[in-house]
């Protein structure tokens, strides 16, 4: 039974550019949520999904960044027009249901 | 709003103590806590999970206990070794609507020398 999958595991991006961070949770799990570690500091929650909905971004940014958890394939977290204050670990966890959840191994961004 | 507060931030033992992490949240309302580790670079792996119904969990030379009441939770590591060696966050859920997401503390970074 493979893990949450995360890939890449490294990104750079030129400021500007678009990063596309992809996430694949455990078999039979359907709950998704991105988590974000910026240098020095704690894990913070960002977006909670289910195949197809969007049940909690109230840690997402408001401009640039945006999550899907489409009914195939895997979940998606997207920034636009980075900026050098995006340069972090991006975490993806999945459950199922509500409970206990499983930690991908990350994707790391850097914005030059 | 519910923070998590974890103590000490980081701590040095000889290989062989026993020792305990500490765990503090502000809003009692919890659906469960749970403690990680995570190596320089790495991942998060679940070390063990407490519902707020439970007092403790347990898993080989590690138990956890959770007073809800009084907001607190600790790590209990037993004859420890350099290979536990690593940050240990412990973050918890709330108990209102539908939403599993965690509240992280900053984590204690625990160093066990040979």
């Amino acid at each position: 039974n493979a893990g949450v999958m995360q890939n890449p595991r490294h990104l750079v991006r030129r400021r500007g550019q678009e990063a596309r961070l992809r996430c694949s949770p455990m078999k039979g799990h359907s709950h998704v949520y991105w988590y974000r570690q910026l240098p020095e500091e704690g894990l913070k929650f960002m977006v909670y999904l289910q195949k197809e909905n969007i049940i909690d971004e109230s840690g997402m940014p408001k401009e640039r960044f945006s999550a899907e958890f489409p009914k195939e394939g895997p979940s998606i977290l997207r920034i636009q027009q980075v900026v050098r204050g995006d340069s972090a670990a991006y975490f993806c966890a999945s459950s199922l249901l509500s409970y206990e959840q499983y930690f991908g191994p990350g994707t790391r961004l850097t914005v030059t | 709003k519910q923070e998590v507060t974890q103590i000490p931030a980081a701590l040095s033992v000889p290989e062989g103590e026993n020792l305990v992490l500490n765990c503090s949240f502000t809003d009692s309302a919890i659906y469960n806590l749970q403690w990680f580790r995570q190596d320089p670079g790495k991942g998060l792996t679940s070390l063990l999970l407490i519902q707020s119904s439970q007092r403790e969990q347990t898993s080989g030379r590690l138990n956890a206990s959770l007073d809800k009441s009084s907001g607190r939770s600790t790590l209990y590591i037993a004859a420890s070794q350099p290979g536990d060696s690593a940050t240990y966050l412990c973050a918890v859920s709330k108990n209102s609507g539908n939403t599993g997401k965690l509240i992280f503390g900053q984590g204690t970074t625990l160093q066990v020398k040979p």
